[in-house]
């Protein structure tokens, strides 16, 4: 099972219409949840981190945590045609390394969104 | 500020040959990771250093990568030799601290090619 995982897409949605991505973890130890967003031929960039059960919104982006079911969202409301890229989930979770504590951040395999007009 | 810069941006090499990359951090970042980032796939970590120490590199291939970062700022990944097999995108990242909430930030990455 991979550490990180994402729904497979790709997804295509219309523009406006609301597109939903997924991401599911394995790691009980995770704390601390990011996505990221690739534009093709570019690096990833990250957009939303979420740290506590719920939502958290900024902008047209809310991402959602639900820590028991291991679970992470993705919401891009009035979905735009700019918005078609591959969107990264990562989960960090904490490692030790002589006797210290560091995080150790995953990533998904990636869900490709495409907004069509 | 300056984001994270990686040189050079392409790289087309026989196999067998050797090949370095190099990167730049965020100033003031302490922690930097390399990652491999194949077609269609999320990036994987190589090593993460925390400063100067590489604080896990367990999924370095030790056997023909290399890496290190002196005086705790820029970092260098080595590959020697190179193979059909190495052909992915290396990113290059870093953030402000080494654990929880880690927003880490990328570079542009160094498209690497091997023939």
């Amino acid at each position: 099972q991979k550490e990180v995982e994402q729904n497979s897409g790709p997804l295509s949605v219309p523009e406006g219409a609301i597109a939903s991505l997924n991401c599911t973890y394995s790691d009980r130890g995770s704390q601390s949840f990011f996505w990221y967003r690739q534009y093709s031929g570019k690096s990833p960039e990250l957009i939303m981190s979420i740290y506590s059960n719920g939502d958290k919104e900024d902008g047209r982006f809310t991402a959602q945590l639900n820590k028991a079911s291991q679970y992470v969202s993705l919401l891009i409301r009035d979905s735009q045609p700019s918005d078609s890229a591959t969107y990264l989930c990562a989960s960090e979770a904490v490692s030790w390394a002589g006797g210290t504590s560091y995080g150790k951040l995953t990533f998904g395999q990636g869900t490709i969104l495409t907004v069509h007009p | 500020e300056a984001g994270v810069v990686q040189s050079p941006r392409y790289k087309i090499i026989e196999k067998k040959q050797p090949v370095a990359f190099w990167c730049n951090p965020i100033s003031g970042h302490n922690t930097l990771y390399w990652y491999l980032q194949n077609l269609g796939q999320g990036p994987e970590l190589l090593i993460r250093y925390e400063n100067e120490e590489a604080v896990d590199d367990s999924q370095l291939p030790k056997d023909r990568f290399s890496a290190e970062r002196l005086k705790g700022v820029d970092s260098t990944l080595k590959i020697q030799p190179a193979e059909l097999g190495d052909s992915a995108v290396y990113l290059c990242a870093s953030s402000l601290q080494g654990w929880r909430r880690t927003e880490a930030f990328f570079g542009q990455g160094t498209r690497l090619t091997v023939v």
